[in-house]
């Protein structure tokens, strides 16, 4: 079990462009969310996947924010036009959901964005 | 619908004093409760979660927290501050069923003093 890992760690980009991250679940887990966590706040609910489902979306997720499951396994968010506003820190958990599992969400350790 | 208050954005212990970080909840629904730790530049990592078993729930690091129903509340305990216990602390609430999305408070920064 090597845990969730998030790429990059760290991203600057400047403000129009577009950035894509990737979220790599703990390989057995079948739920993947996305989070978005800026400076004195707490997780804010994205999106999440049911292996390659995406079940949910928050009304945070713009049209601007398009995420990908593809296969069920790794996972890739995308933001276009990136505005100063989507600076943060986005989170990716996943967790084995199902039957009498109770779901325990782990986290990655995030990707920073900063859009000058 | 389900929301959490964490009551104190700061909370400064010295080292060897007990630590207690506050979370009220409310849920339409009976809860699963969680309380995440934060270092910096990190992710989230679970303390504990609370899931309708036993009220009193121990986790990692010597931290525990109680379910208490009448008061919904899942304050966070430790009887003996560390310095390694200087991060941000997250309480979490979910439903007990459906999608388990859970929602955050604001956290709570554990300040320890030598």
């Amino acid at each position: 079990d090597t845990g969730v890992s998030q790429n990059p760690r760290h991203k600057i980009t400047k403000r129009g462009q577009n950035v894509t991250f990737r979220c790599d679940p703990i390989s057995e887990h079948n739920r993947l969310y996305w989070y978005r966590q800026t400076l004195g706040q707490g997780p804010e609910f994205l999106t999440y996947f049911q292996n390659e489902a995406q079940l949910e979306k928050s009304r945070l997720l713009s049209d601007r924010f398009s995420a990908e499951r593809p296969k069920g396994s790794f996972s890739t968010l995308e933001i276009q036009r990136t505005e100063q506003g989507d600076s943060a820190m986005y989170l990716c958990a996943s967790s084995l959901t199902g039957g009498r599992v109770t779901d325990t969400q782990y986290f990655g350790p995030g990707t920073r964005l900063t859009v000058l | 619908a389900q929301s959490v208050t964490q009551l104190g954005s700061h909370v400064s212990v010295s080292e060897g004093a007990l630590v207690l970080l506050r979370c009220n909840y409310s849920s339409s629904v009976p809860p699963y409760l969680f309380w995440y730790v934060q270092y910096p530049n990190q992710g989230l990592q679970l303390l504990l979660k609370y899931t309708s078993a036993a009220t009193l729930v121990k986790g990692i690091n010597g931290f525990e927290a109680e379910f208490k129903k009448s008061e919904t509340s899942f304050h966070l305990t430790k009887p003996s501050a560390h310095m390694s216990d200087a991060a941000e602390y997250f309480c979490a609430v979910s439903a007990s069923g459906g999608s388990y999305i859970p929602t955050f408070g604001r956290g709570t920064s554990l300040i320890v003093h030598p």
